[in-house]
């Protein structure tokens, strides 16, 4: 089955800096990655997401970046302000996306 | 408001006693799935369905059951809980459009199995 690596565990950056977290996956068929970002207390939320035909999407000051040939995707965030400081989920999801296999997570600290 | 809800936010039990934790969508969503997050592991699917009476298993669907009686419904079943059932639960949702594909998460459930 699906086996997704997120790295790293843990990141501190200073206010309006950038923030990179990198996920890889193993399985080739998964054609759907989304991430997910869980302040303290709530449930994960849905921020951007891509799919396999796109290789790069953006959002405001989020962006996310899939090379399929290595299989691995990454969350950029530009411009870091202590309210995006949270932890942040990557996932895969193959055919059918109902079944999301999600990444161990990344704890983001953005110190003002 | 849009929104998944999950009841009860926290609940402590005994180990081998029956407990059920409610979750309902107000969307009109065709997916619903159950996830537990523990330190370390990230979110592991339990369950999913995918309609009405539709449901599989996910990645961890040991020790527990699910039902899909009603769209809007998704219970979760612990018939015998036991310690290592002790984590952060939850349920989510999402529309079962070829353009929509995000999941919307409840609030998360706090269970501690003693």
């Amino acid at each position: 089955g699906e086996n997704v690596e997120q790295h790293p565990s843990t990141l501190s950056v200073q206010e309006g800096d950038s923030a990179v977290i990198k996920c890889t996956y193993s399985d080739s068929a998964s054609n759907y990655f989304p991430w997910y970002k869980q302040e303290l207390g709530k449930g994960p939320q849905l921020i951007i997401d891509i799919r396999s035909n796109v290789g790069e999407k953006k959002d405001q000051r989020i962006a996310v970046t899939l090379n399929k040939t290595a299989k691995h995707f990454s969350l950029h965030i530009t411009e870091t302000q202590p309210e995006d400081s949270a932890v942040y989920f990557c996932a895969a999801s193959a055919t059918g996306f109902q079944k999301l296999v999600f990444g161990t997570g990344t704890r983001l600290l953005v110190s003002p | 408001e849009a929104q998944v809800t999950q009841n009860p936010r926290y609940l402590i039990t005994v180990t081998g006693k029956k407990l059920t934790v409610t979750c309902s969508q107000n969307m009109n969503h065709e997916y619903m799935s159950w996830y537990r997050q523990d330190p370390g592991l990230g979110l592991r699917q339990i369950y999913y369905s995918m309609n009405v009476e539709v449901t599989d298993k996910g990645d961890v669907p040991e020790g527990y059951k699910v039902s899909r009686k009603e769209k809007r419904n998704f219970p979760l079943i612990l018939e015998s809980p036991s310690p290592n059932q002790t984590s952060l639960y939850f349920c989510a949702s999402r529309a079962g459009t070829a353009t929509n594909y995000g999941y919307t998460f409840g609030s998360g459930t706090r269970l501690t199995v003693v």
